[in-house]
């Protein structure tokens, strides 16, 4: 079974802290996601990498960075937490190849910034 | 601007009877697209998923419509069960992937 680990389950951090979220996954797949879920807005790309060092920003990169240095992890980084960065987020992961396959998800890390 | 797009943010039905659930897209360039169901405080866990070279996949109670020209999928819950309650996200994938808003659906027994 694929798997797909966020470091935390729960995350409460101030204002202006630096944050990171990290996520492994253990089936040596080229393409990661980080996503983050809202209501009303769904889930929404932050940033993708299609491989190790590789990363292209999504719909909603500002105030977030990212980090790809082994094919198993790839980190999300908020360099100054605000209290609009409080929300669900979502790692997913998924391989390349002829065909096109689904993506797996972590189990998601509700992060709250006060 | 959002580039898949469900437009029903709920929706009810009676145990038995089909639910129908609707996405739209607007990038020509997706070519593969997704259904996936998610439960509160858990990640999304892939549901069913159609390439754009077909117009129909089923597997058991679950059907995929692609109407290509429309740029329009749907999805078919046939008999809908109280176990189906969940919110159901559809996604569209070319490079990387993105998804619509959601749905709430609610089975009633």
């Amino acid at each position: 079974d694929v798997k797909v680990t966020q470091s935390s389950r729960y995350l409460v951090k101030r204002t202006g802290e630096k944050v990171f979220l990290e996520c492994v996954q253990d089936m040596d797949h080229e393409n990661m996601f980080w996503y983050r879920q809202d209501p009303g807005l769904g889930l929404r790309l932050i940033y993708f990498s299609y491989d190790v060092k590789m990363k292209e920003k999504g719909d909603i990169p500002e105030g977030y960075s990212v980090s790809r240095e082994k094919k198993e992890r790839f980190s999300l980084i908020l360099e100054s937490a605000s209290t609009n960065q409080t929300s669900m987020y979502l790692c997913a992961s998924r391989p390349i190849g002829k065909e096109h396959t689904e993506a797996f998800f972590g189990q998601g890390t509700r992060l709250t910034v006060v | 601007d959002q580039q898949v797009k469900q437009n029903s943010p709920s929706l009810s039905v009676q145990e038995g009877r089909i639910s129908i659930l609707n996405c739209d897209y607007t990038n020509s360039m997706f070519d593969y697209f997704l259904w996936y169901k998610k439960y509160p405080a858990e990640g999304p866990t892939f549901l069913i998923s159609i390439s754009s070279i077909k117009d129909k996949n089923e597997d058991g109670r679950f059907t995929v419509f692609l109407n290509k020209s429309a740029k329009h999928l749907s999805l078919h819950i046939v008999p809908s069960q109280p176990g189906d309650s969940a919110v159901y996200f559809c996604a569209a994938s070319y490079n990387d992937m993105r998804f619509g808003a959601g749905t709430r659906l609610t089975v009633k027994p």
